[in-house]
């Protein structure tokens, strides 16, 4: 199976920061890869999908991008309603292996 | 609107079996693929299983495969998840989840149902 190692495991950080989430595939995926936002108590949320698209109705700050096995979801200026954990998915190969998350805090 | 409504959680004794359901509406349920994914107590997302939109095709993760069965009756636009010999460790929020397919493939999740929680425990 493809493993998905997401970084930091946490962040604390400030309205207005720039922070950046990364994801690293045991092996190539291609660009099969999705962000997901879930907020306590809420299903996931699909944010990017092939690494680099905006889902429709996402703000624009959020971003990804791909850089061989190593992926990142970058939200350029944080908001309030932006503090949630984050995850990614494999979608190349089967299983479609979730990372272990990043919780995004408020510093 | 798209909704995907889970149910049929629930308290079951260690091995024992249970079955989700999900009900979608909203969409042409028969040409999607469907996941279930799912969500143990205070830990991360875990990819269970999914469906090819005709029912035809399925792959399980490791850990459930051989016990979970899914399935599909795209006549009634609902989603099943049949689940034996449970296990203390298959607690968790079960989500089901629409698939969104590229070039014939399924390659994110673009709606989830609020979930349905399974407690395995005697």
């Amino acid at each position: 199976d493809i493993q998905m190692t997401q970084s930091p495991s946490s962040v604390s950080a400030s309205v207005g920061d720039r922070v950046t989430i990364t994801c690293r595939a045991s092996q190539d995926i291609s660009s099969w890869l999705a962000w997901y936002q879930q907020k306590p108590g809420k299903a996931p949320k699909l944010l990017i999908y092939a690494a680099s698209n905006l889902q429709s109705g996402v703000p624009s700050r959020f971003s990804g991008r791909r850089s061989g096995t190593d992926f990142t979801l970058t939200i350029s200026s944080l908001q309030p309603e932006d503090f949630a954990t984050y995850y990614c998915q494999q979608t190349n190969t089967f299983p479609h292996t979730f990372g272990g998350g990043t919780k995004v805090e408020i510093k | 609107e798209v909704q995907l409504l889970e149910s049929g959680g629930g308290l079951v004794q260690p091995g024992g079996s249970l079955r989700l359901s999900c009900a979608a509406s909203g969409f042409t349920f028969s040409s999607y693929s469907m996941s279930w994914v799912r969500q143990a107590p205070g830990k991360g997302l875990e990819w269970v299983a999914i469906v090819s939109y005709s029912g035809t095709d399925t792959f399980y993760a490791d850990s459930v495969q051989g016990r979970f069965i899914i399935s599909r009756d795209n006549s009634k636009n609902t989603l099943f998840l049949q689940m034996n010999s449970l296990r203390a460790e298959d607690t968790a929020q079960y989500y089901c989840a629409k698939g969104v397919l590229i070039l014939g493939v399924t390659r994110m999740l673009d709606y989830w149902g609020q979930g349905t929680l399974v407690t395995v425990s005697s």
